[in-house]
């Protein structure tokens, strides 16, 4: 089936540092979303990218939808430890099933 | 407050036994969706269900059944058949199924 490689597989950053990850496809995605899991918890949504090219930013967040919409970045400015946790990317692509990524798992050490 | 509810938080069971999650969702959307994670990896969907009276299996469905009889609960019950029932399962609901899945806090359901 589909999948989305997602990158790094874990990261370990002292508290101030800026992080990237990124998901990448195979095939055109017609919406990227990217979700945070805390443990014990449901993922929640942080944010929505809907259009080749769309940059969002949610506070300290920033998510792009990459040109050739196989692709997606998510960035965090200034690291704080309650960003610690497990940050997923997931996309429509052909069908009405949502594909996830495997998770970049983040480690913030003060 | 508009939400998705998911009882019980953690679920004990005998190997051999059916135990059924509860999924309910009060933000009055058509889709919904079951999901199973393993420790260190992503989510792999069961089943979804795309509007009530109707649901669809998805990649892991043998050893699961659901049923829809409402619009706001899609209950999913793991049967004996499912050789590894022992997971971390998660429902989400969307307005529709190209709509953005917004997730409940999950139920762990661990086998003796």
């Amino acid at each position: 089936g589909q999948q989305l490689n997602q990158s790094p597989q874990s990261m370990f950053i002292q508290e101030g540092e800026d992080v990237s990850m990124n998901c990448t496809s195979s095939s055109i995605f017609n919406t990227w979303l990217w979700y945070k899991q805390d443990p014990g918890e449901g993922p929640v949504l942080l944010i929505a990218l809907y259009k080749a090219g769309e940059l969002t930013s949610n506070g300290r967040l920033t998510a792009q939808f990459g040109i050739t919409r196989k692709d997606s970045f998510l960035n965090i400015s200034a690291s704080i430890p309650s960003d610690v946790g497990i940050y997923f990317c997931a996309g429509h692509y052909n069908t009405d099933k949502l594909i996830f990524g495997t998770g970049t798992r983040l480690q913030v050490f003060p | 407050d508009g939400g998705i509810t998911q009882s019980p938080k953690y679920l004990f069971r005998k190997e051999g036994q059916n135990v059924t999650l509860s999924c309910e969702q009060n933000l009055n959307h058509d889709a919904m969706y079951w999901y199973r994670q393993d420790p260190g990896q992503g989510l792999r969907l069961i089943y979804y269900s795309q509007i009530v009276n109707d649901f669809q299996k998805g990649d892991i469905a043998e050893g699961y059944s659901v049923s829809r009889e409402k619009k706001e609960s899609f209950p999913l019950t793991v049967t004996s058949a499912q050789k590894n029932p022992t997971a971390f399962y998660l429902c989400a609901s969307s307005r529709s199924p190209e709509e953005t899945q917004y997730f409940g806090p999950g139920t762990r359901l661990l086998v003796l």
